[in-house]
């Protein structure tokens, strides 16, 4: 995704429902995406990572999903938690060989009682 | 998982002094550690690449002489922001490559008054 963010989507949850944060990259030649979350004030939080030549990876409470078809990445958390309140970014790095990531604009999530 | 400290987590200056923020990789070793830039509500910016031993590599539009970027060890990486103005103000947070993941500092607010 491009980091054009000058505001930010928000994605509001009922606590104990699933979140789906969708995310669209355009660099096809982009082999592998990271999620972060990040708290206010505070510096990103690694989730959860993908490589191109998988669909799907699971980790506790939360899947990322990879359709390169259309170029979009999901995250899904389960049973979302007041904890679970943060921003979220998708980041991909093309093949760099430093290992340079392009962020997304993020989503802010609020997770509701 | 691999721990990136960074300090100072938040400065105040005077415009025209220079401040620098460091950052450490604590259990890991890093050739390459990636400085970024956050205004509120928006995504990360990368400013540049440091690389252990060598220039830093900036991106288009990041002034390099206003930017100073030292990374003189495997586990430390400096950003020296010189001649500060208030429009420096910003939230800086540094990240630390391990294989393909990158973790980040906590960051530092900067204040320029």
């Amino acid at each position: 995704g491009e980091s054009v963010g000058l505001h930010l989507p928000t994605l509001s949850v009922q606590e104990g429902d699933n979140s789906i944060i969708n995310c669209a990259y355009s660099n096809s030649a982009s082999d592998y995406f990271i999620w972060y979350k990040q708290e206010s004030g505070k510096g990103p939080q690694f989730i959860i990572d993908i490589r191109s030549n998988m669909d799907k990876r699971q980790g506790q409470r939360v899947t990322v999903l990879l359709n390169k078809t259309v170029k979009h990445l999901s995250l899904q958390i389960a049973a979302t938690q007041p904890g679970d309140s943060a921003v979220y970014f998708c980041a991909e790095n093309n093949g760099d060989s430093w290992g340079k990531l392009q962020f997304g604009a993020g989503t802010q999530v609020v997770v509701t009682p | 998982g691999a721990v990136v400290s960074q300090h100072p987590s938040r400065v105040i200056c005077k415009s025209g002094t220079s401040v620098k923020i460091e950052c450490r990789s604590l259990d890991f070793q890093a050739t390459t550690m990636f400085w970024y830039r956050q205004f509120p509500k928006q995504s990360l910016m990368l400013m540049a690449t440091s690389n252990e031993g060598s220039k830093a590599t900036y991106e288009q539009g990041v002034e390099k002489d206003k930017f100073l970027i030292n990374h003189a060890s495997l586990t430390l990486s400096t950003l020296t922001v010189t001649s500060a103005h208030p429009e420096d103000s910003s939230f800086y947070i540094c990240s630390a490559r391990l294989d393909l993941r990158a973790f980040f500092g906590q960051g530092t607010r900067l204040t320029v008054v």
